[in-house]
């Protein structure tokens, strides 16, 4: 079956640690995407990828870093510069095209990773 | 600026009974395309229904469907025939067609919680 999976499903970090939470898709999607969710809110972009070896912060990427290696993973690493990093991350994919038309492109999500900081 | 805006932050509706949970977006983009999706306790974002700006007709999905007035700018959902089991957050969120400093990723409302009661 095609989809999005991400692990661990729950991480624990000490101050000062670096965590990475992956991503991995096989759906042949070229679009990766990096969402925080805090609680009672929406999604947050952290980073978004359109195609291997190239990325692009989003709205909230300070503390954050992710690598594009291939096309069907798109990591994300925590660093210890994310000042408040306890937070549900969710990682998404979509095929590239255009917007407005019935073909839409829906952005599939993984199940998501809930990290919390001792 | 907040581009999806949900202003009901929790909506009760009893069994069988429908409700419409609020969307309205701002975009100067003539090509987009809007989502709903329903999060479970669980976390997992579920697609729910699309509906792209071009698209004539209001998007339907089995007990779900889109009341899309184009120049108000609303997307509301509306679930008939509600069901336990819709008990959840659904959040609204849009695609804006041309390629943005945030590429092709959706932006999230901050979601309506709503509980089916029976």
């Amino acid at each position: 079956d095609g989809g999005i999976t991400q692990s661990p499903k729950y991480l624990f970090r000490k101050e000062g640690q670096n965590v990475t939470l992956s991503c991995e898709q096989n759906l042949n999607h070229d679009a990766m995407y990096w969402y925080r969710q805090d609680p009672g809110q929406g999604l947050r972009l952290i980073y978004y990828s359109q195609i291997v070896n190239d990325f692009q912060k989003g709205d909230i990427a300070e503390g954050y870093s992710v690598s594009r290696e291939k096309k069907e993973s798109f990591p994300l690493t925590v660093t210890s510069a994310q000042k408040n990093p306890t937070a549900f991350y969710l990682c998404a994919s979509s095929t590239l095209g255009l917007a407005g038309r019935s073909s839409y492109n829906e952005q599939f999500f993984g199940p998501g990773t809930r990290l919390t900081v001792l | 600026a907040q581009k999806i805006t949900q202003t009901q932050p929790g909506m009760f509706v009893q069994e069988k009974e429908a409700v419409t949970l609020d969307c309205t977006y701002d975009t100067s983009d003539p090509s987009y395309g809007l989502f709903w999706y329903k999060q479970p306790s669980s976390g997992e974002m579920i697609f729910l229904i699309y509906q792209g700006s071009y698209d004539q007709q209001n998007a339907t999905e089995g007990r779900y469907s889109l009341n899309f007035q184009k120049a108000r700018k609303s997307a509301n959902l509306v679930i008939s025939a509600s069901q336990l089991g819709d008990s959840a957050m659904y959040f609204c969120a849009m695609r804006e067609g041309s390629y943005s400093n945030s590429g092709y990723a959706l932006n999230f409302g901050k979601g309506t919680s709503l509980l089916v009661t029976p």
